[in-house]
């Protein structure tokens, strides 16, 4: 069985620089999984930021940047603001019409 | 614009069964592929199943297996869930998510637009 891994939980200063990873329990991701990337607030459906490793969705701004590094895929939050404190999930297409979760990771901006 | 809908969530007792729907507006139904994504009170995302355009091909987690039903009606741009044999595990609110696609028609495999939601509980 699969699994994504995410860092639980992640803390940055405002104006500061994060960068969440996704990983495999067993091997390495990269674009062949075509990793995506979800914020989600308390009682919202999640929005999409980032797909096919580093295009970003409309409207999502470019301080929100995708990447492969090392192993895994990854999210760069550049000059963090209040607002994104969130959750962060990323997604990894296995192939063969599955898709599997990471367990999310929860960003605070303090 | 793109909307997705979710109705049909609720209460059911253990091994009862429930339908879900997804009303799709503001693009060519008929066209996308549409998966069902759940999560449970204070827990995580996790994918639940996905159908081709056309209902060609359904594709389900391991959890919902012989459980679930995904469907469509492309008539009523309409998404489906029957869910049978129901768990406690399975209260979640379930989302609907359409698929999206290159400019070229090449699958980009991520969930473009999300439904707002509809809880499913499983308890007696």
């Amino acid at each position: 069985q699969t699994v994504v891994t995410q860092e639980p939980s992640f803390s940055v200063s405002p104006g500061g620089t994060v960068t969440l990873t996704c990983g495999l329990s067993s091997g390495s991701v990269s674009t062949t999984y075509y990793p995506s990337w979800y914020q989600q607030t308390p009682g919202q459906a999640p929005r999409t930021l980032i797909y096919s490793t580093n295009t970003r969705s409309s409207g999502v701004p470019d301080r929100f940047s995708g990447s492969i590094l090392g192993n895994k895929a990854a999210l760069t939050i550049t000059g963090a603001q209040a607002d994104d404190e969130s959750d962060y999930y990323c997604v990894l297409y296995m192939g063969s019409g599955i898709w599997v979760f990471g367990g999310g990771t929860k960003l605070t901006v303090l | 614009q793109v909307q997705l809908v979710e109705s049909g969530g609720g209460v059911v007792q253990p091994g009862g069964s429930l339908r879900l729907s997804c009303a799709a507006s503001g693009f060519t139904f008929t066209s996308y592929g549409m998966h069902w994504v759940r999560q449970a009170p204070g827990k995580g995302l996790e994918w639940v199943a996905f159908i081709r355009y056309d209902g060609s091909n359904k594709y389900y987690a391991d959890s919902v297996k012989g459980r679930f039903t995904i469907s469509r009606d492309n008539s009523k741009n309409t998404l489906y869930l029957q869910m049978n044999s129901l768990r406690a595990e399975d209260t979640a609110v379930y989302y609907c998510a359409k698929e999206e696609y290159s400019n070229s028609w090449r699958p980009l495999y991520y969930f473009d637009y999300w439904g707002q939601g509809t809880l499913v509980t499983v308890s007696s």
